[in-house]
């Protein structure tokens, strides 16, 4: 139980288009969704926080105009990278929480997406 | 603010050898803890978490930590390593019902056969 996926795994692009990468929680009803970048050789650096329904609460320093959040449903967060630059070349992850029960304050992490901006 | 270090950046250690590597976090409350591992080209996985009761803690693997409020540490172990072991390691603590994730910067630790 508890299995978060991501689509796609990786993905190029060209500098200016806007990807979309999808955080599913596949057997459980996430209430929150994080969203985390890796840097290479790096520690993971939280962006954002959403809860379904309501807005992001994005970390300091994040532009919420950039990376944009959804989450839509219990089992559903996406995040848009809007005119993406060479700069944003990185590895996205993304983690769900159940917030009920024991395991109701882990978080479940996915797989990871890799974004390269040519 | 919540802020976590990890003290040992890279590791090398012969199979069989005994490991600790080091975390100690800044916060002043209530704390949940984690360990994580991310084995080469996979996502991460719970190794072990800390809640509260028996500040030794087992989890998966053969690895545990101890809770050292006193210290604010909680270094992870294993008595003897495998070359399987070879991975990230990555230190994580959350407030007591504060749902964000402060990561250290990780432990990269590579064992040789």
């Amino acid at each position: 139980g508890a299995v978060v996926s991501q689509h796609p795994s990786w993905v190029i692009c060209k500098s200016g288009t806007s990807v979309k990468i999808e955080c599913r929680s596949l057997d459980f009803q996430a209430t929150t969704m994080f969203w985390y970048r890796q840097f290479p050789k790096q520690s993971l650096m939280l962006m954002a926080t959403s809860n379904e329904g309501s807005k992001a609460t994005y970390e300091q320093g994040v532009e919420k105009d950039k990376f944009l959040i959804n989450h839509a449903s219990l089992t559903l967060s996406t995040l848009t990278v809007t005119s993406a630059h060479p700069e944003d070349s990185s590895f996205y992850i993304c983690s769900a929480r159940d917030g009920t029960g024991p395991r109701g304050n882990e978080q479940f992490f996915g797989p990871g997406t890799r974004l390269t901006v040519l | 603010a919540q802020s976590v270090s990890q003290h040992n950046h890279h590791v090398i250690l012969s199979e069989a050898a005994s490991l600790e590597l080091g975390c100690n976090y800044s916060y002043g409350g209530t704390v949940n803890l984690f360990w994580y591992v991310q084995y080469p080209g996979q996502h991460l996985q719970l190794l072990l978490k800390y809640f509260s009761g028996d500040p030794l803690v087992k989890g998966i693997k053969g690895f545990e930590a101890e809770f050292i409020k006193s210290k604010f540490s909680f270094n992870l172990r294993k008595p003897s390593v495998q070359w399987s072991d070879t991975a990230e390691y990555f230190c994580a603590v959350t407030g007591g019902g504060y749902n964000k994730l402060i990561f250290g910067a990780g432990t990269r630790l590579a064992v040789h056969p």
